[in-house]
């Protein structure tokens, strides 16, 4: 079974608008963390924003939020104000087993393509 | 303060070579993580390494693959007799202690087999 589930492929916004970019995860460990990485056509990953499980506030990073439903193993990003330069692929992670014993190895969702249109 | 340093950027290999990728991490990060992006896919975690020792390294394909991180000096992922099926981006991820909440990844390389 998928441990995360990005399920769309491609994603198209108009410059200035939010836009959701789904992701559901599958876990049964009670202490876990959730990422969300960009990478742009030129290859780099970078890091946007971080969920612990047991946060009780959902994460925000300037105009990226992140729309935590635990019940629902749900972590999807919200990008505020799009601009062009967030075309972009995002992919979400998970680590498992915060609590202890972790080996600290993320765990990838396939990824979205994020293309913004002027 | 640099950040986690992979070299080369591209490499390009013939069938049968053996391709050696670095990872300088962080500077006081101890833990490096290897991972493995084949075209239109997520990063699929290959090994975990501290200094001088491999941790995880159930991600790491049985054969030809290998992995290090010495005392001094950077992390080397070495491919030995090379495939085209190892055409991929390979991705080092460095942190300062296990389970950190944030991994700093290189640039990557870029490895073509021909």
């Amino acid at each position: 079974a998928q441990k995360i589930t990005q399920t769309q492929p491609g994603m198209f916004v108009q410059e200035k608008e939010a836009v959701t970019l789904d992701c559901t995860y599958d876990t049964s460990d009670p202490s876990y963390g959730l990422f969300w990485y960009k990478q742009p056509s030129s290859g780099e990953m970078i890091f946007l924003i971080y969920q612990g499980s047991y946060d009780q506030q959902n994460a925000t990073e300037g105009r990226y939020s992140l729309n935590f439903q635990k019940a629902r193993k749900s972590a999807n990003l919200v990008i505020s104000a799009s601009q062009l330069g967030d075309s972009a692929m995002y992919f979400c992670a998970m680590r498992e087993g915060l609590g202890g014993g972790s080996q600290g190895n993320l765990i990838f969702g396939k990824g979205t393509k994020l293309s913004v249109k002027p | 303060n640099a950040g986690v340093m992979q070299n080369p950027r591209h490499l390009v290999r013939r069938r049968g070579q053996e391709a050696r990728l670095r990872c300088s991490p962080m500077k006081g990060h101890s833990h490096v993580y290897w991972y493995r992006q084949l075209p239109e896919e997520g990063l699929k975690f290959m090994v975990y390494l501290q200094k001088e020792n491999i941790i995880d390294e159930s991600g790491m394909p049985k054969e030809r693959f290998s992995a290090e991180f010495p005392k001094e000096g950077p992390s080397i992922l070495r491919i030995q007799q090379v495939v085209r099926g190892d055409s991929a981006a390979y991705f080092c991820a460095s942190s300062p202690w296990e389970g950190n909440t944030e991994a700093f990844f290189g640039q990557g390389t870029r490895l073509t087999v021909v």
